[in-house]
């Protein structure tokens, strides 16, 4: 079964850097999707950008290209989702997922970060 | 690329049906058979309900179909009950070089 499981809350302040986590304990990272995901307070999902372990294939939404950097190390079988310079819009709840052809069927149970002066 | 419609809120009541529908354009929901419908209770991470349009993971109700026409998706839960409260959100896959999108979220009440 897989089982993905993130880092815990992170509290900031504006201009801080910040990486968090997200760690398949199943048996095939190397060969599946993995997405990330941002839900802002009282809001929607909004799909990020996805990452193939295998190969290091990454893609970005629009909103996104740019403003994250996501990446992965098959040898831990652990993908991230990392900011530069945070700033308090990106205070949100982040989900990563197992995804195939944008079916994410296996969820983390969320990074809830803080961006606050 | 912009999200998917989905109306902002349905509701029914107990035992009835309600369809929430989710549009997109030709080159998401139209142009592909990979569209999943997501459920989310507050302060839970989202769980999918339906994938490549109309397929049930194991463990979901068949009180949860769904369809599509064109750039239109809909789901439908019948038999309402009260645990269906809570959010839906669809998404579709856009080809290798357009990303996921995700429609808005369409709030369920059961009345």
């Amino acid at each position: 079964e897989v089982q993905l499981v993130q880092s815990g809350a992170e509290v900031k302040k504006p201009g801080e850097s910040l990486k968090i986590s997200c760690k398949d304990s199943g048996y095939s990272f190397n060969s599946n999707f993995i997405a990330w995901v941002r839900q802002m307070p009282g809001k929607g999902l909004e799909y990020m950008g996805v990452i193939y372990p295998g190969d290091s294939n990454i893609r970005y939404s629009p909103s996104f290209q740019g403003q994250v950097t996501i990446s992965a190390d098959k040898s831990i079988s652990t993908a991230y989702l990392q900011w530069s310079s945070l700033k308090a819009s990106d205070t949100a709840m982040y989900y990563c997922a197992r995804e195939y052809y944008g079916r994410l069927d296996w969820w983390g149970q969320g990074t809830l970060v803080t961006v606050s002066s | 690329q912009s999200a998917l419609t989905q109306p902002p809120s349905a509701s029914g009541s107990p035992g009835q049906s309600v369809t929430i529908s989710c549009t997109g354009t030709s080159s998401d929901i139209g142009g592909y058979n990979y569209v999943s419908w997501y459920q989310q209770h507050p302060g839970k991470a989202p769980k999918l309900m339906i994938y490549e349009v109309n397929k049930r993971p194991s463990g979901v109700p068949d009180r949860f179909s769904a369809s599509k026409s064109g750039n239109t998706a809909s789901l439908t839960v019948s038999g309402l009950q009260a645990e269906d409260e809570a959010d839906y959100y669809c998404n579709s896959y856009g080809g290798h070089n357009n990303p996921v999108v995700f429609g808005g979220g369409t709030k369920l009440t059961v009345l």
